[in-house]
């Protein structure tokens, strides 16, 4: 079974639908990490997660929400999905047990906005 | 504020030949530096890392880097293309210290291999 897992796995939404992606975890991670990527652009960061209490903007947090239900689950949500949140979304996990601690990713959510 | 730039967003090798995905970085500390792959529909993985000690770092699948910091690069390399190795590649670097989580990602190097 995969380690960290998000569903759905696709989604066509319309321009100001709310929508949620979702994250899960096994691995006992306390971080957590939502990333889009975009062609040509790489992965940029959302927002992040160090523990249920400890929610904190990423790089291009504006349109979005986050929710940290648990240790192992961290959701993503677009209050008024528009066109230009049509891309490729990543969630993440870390561990903070070492130097330059490596990231777990998920097998990503396909999401176009219409 | 730490920067990472891919040179070339596309590279094709012929099966059997040498890979080489070069990775510049710019950070005001010392950086952990980083490749990580992503395989056609998949989520990243990652290939190798460099924290401290040795600067060339062997990595999964016969890929291995080296840092220098002189040239700021941290440069990707396998000897011997295989078809498995046709992927998406970036470069990642964060800071030492308490900012080792936060990961800056280059735009990716997409790798073609050719029969």
């Amino acid at each position: 079974d995969a380690d960290v897992t998000q569903t759905p796995r696709n989604r066509i939404t319309k321009t100001g639908k709310r929508i949620m992606l979702e994250c899960s975890q096994t691995k006992g991670h306390d971080r957590m990490y939502w990333y889009r990527q975009d062609p040509g652009l790489g992965l940029r960061l959302i927002y992040y997660s160090f523990d249920v209490k400890d929610i904190n903007k990423g790089e291009i947090s504006d349109g979005y929400s986050v929710s940290r239900q648990a240790q192992a689950k961290f959701s993503l949500s677009l209050e008024s999905a528009i066109p230009n949140q049509t891309a490729l979304y990543f969630c993440a996990t870390s561990d903070s047990t070492g130097p330059g601690e490596t990231q777990y990713f998920g097998p990503g959510t396909r999401l176009l906005v219409l | 504020a730490q920067s990472v730039t891919q040179l070339g967003s596309h590279v094709s090798v012929s099966e059997g030949a040498l890979v080489l995905l070069r990775c510049n970085y710019s950070s005001s500390v010392p950086p952990y530096l980083f490749w990580y792959v992503q395989y056609p529909n998949q989520g990243l993985q990652l290939l190798l890392k460099y924290t401290t000690g040795a600067t060339l770092v062997k990595g999964i699948n016969g890929f291995e880097a080296e840092f220098k910091k002189s040239e700021t690069s941290f440069h990707l390399t396998k000897p011997s293309a295989h078809m498995s190795d046709a992927a998406e590649y970036f470069c990642a670097v964060s800071e030492s210290g308490a900012g080792s989580y936060q990961l800056t990602f280059g735009k990716g190097t997409k790798l073609s291999v050719i029969p």
